[in-house]
């Protein structure tokens, strides 16, 4: 598709479940970001890939969440062990510098909530 | 660190009333600015940007001027529309030196309200 794509939209699970949440970039850009958005934080930085490099992983808010990115394209936000404070929208968005500068692309984000 | 600190909403106007949203950041490199939009239930979409300053972005009559001296990046529209009600974001990049991208950093968002 044009966009950036997540799934799924919505993900209801139980307290201490692992959740695991898809992000596909707009085809040929090279950075992937996961954002969360929740009513206490707003919007908040979690996760960077760029290309090969290493990910920027410093706005992970613990070691329960990880995020890889297989060939460079689709990405993959796991949650371990949820905990109610999880509860938040996911958002993932892409870039290419070449074609559009700094300008990131938001997908439509994940619901995730915690019971 | 960086920081974006935007006025805090929310912001309720009659249609066709001028609209000014307040924006000023801090940054140690060269940002580049943004102002994102979520209208209800859908998604953020970038509304405008600049990328140095003095550079003015802007989009479906919205304007914001990149002000160096004053760190701000204020939002404006001369008459808002019922259509215009959604919250306003505004955000950050902060380049290294040598062009590499860096994460968005976002204000608290601001949520405007037109009454017809």
């Amino acid at each position: 598709g044009a966009g950036v794509s997540q799934s799924p939209s919505n993900k209801v699970t139980e307290k201490g479940k692992d959740v695991e949440l898809r992000c596909d970039p707009i085809s040929g850009h090279t950075a992937l970001y996961w954002y969360r958005q929740s009513l206490g934080q707003g919007l908040e930085f979690l996760i960077y890939f760029q290309g090969n490099s290493a990910p920027d992983k410093s706005g992970l808010p613990s070691d329960r969440f990880s995020a890889e990115r297989t060939g460079g394209s689709v990405s993959t936000l796991t949650i371990q062990r949820t905990q109610q404070e999880d509860s938040a929208v996911y958002l993932c968005a892409s870039s290419q510098y070449q074609i559009s500068g700094d300008t990131q692309y938001f997908g439509p984000g994940t619901r995730l909530t915690v019971l | 660190g960086d920081s974006v600190t935007q006025m805090e909403g929310p912001v309720t106007l009659s249609e066709e009333a001028f609209l000014t949203i307040n924006c000023t950041y801090t940054a140690t490199g060269y940002p580049s600015l943004f102002w994102y939009v979520q209208y209800p239930g859908e998604g953020l979409q970038l509304l405008l940007k600049a990328t140095k300053a003095d550079d003015k972005g802007s989009n479906k009559g919205f304007e914001a001027t990149y002000r160096k001296e004053t760190t701000s990046f204020h939002l404006e529209k001369g008459s808002v529309q019922v259509s215009d009600s959604a919250v306003y974001f505004c955000a950050l990049s902060d380049r290294e030196y040598g062009g590499s991208q860096g994460n968005l950093i976002f204000g608290k968002g601001t949520k405007l309200s037109v009454k017809p």
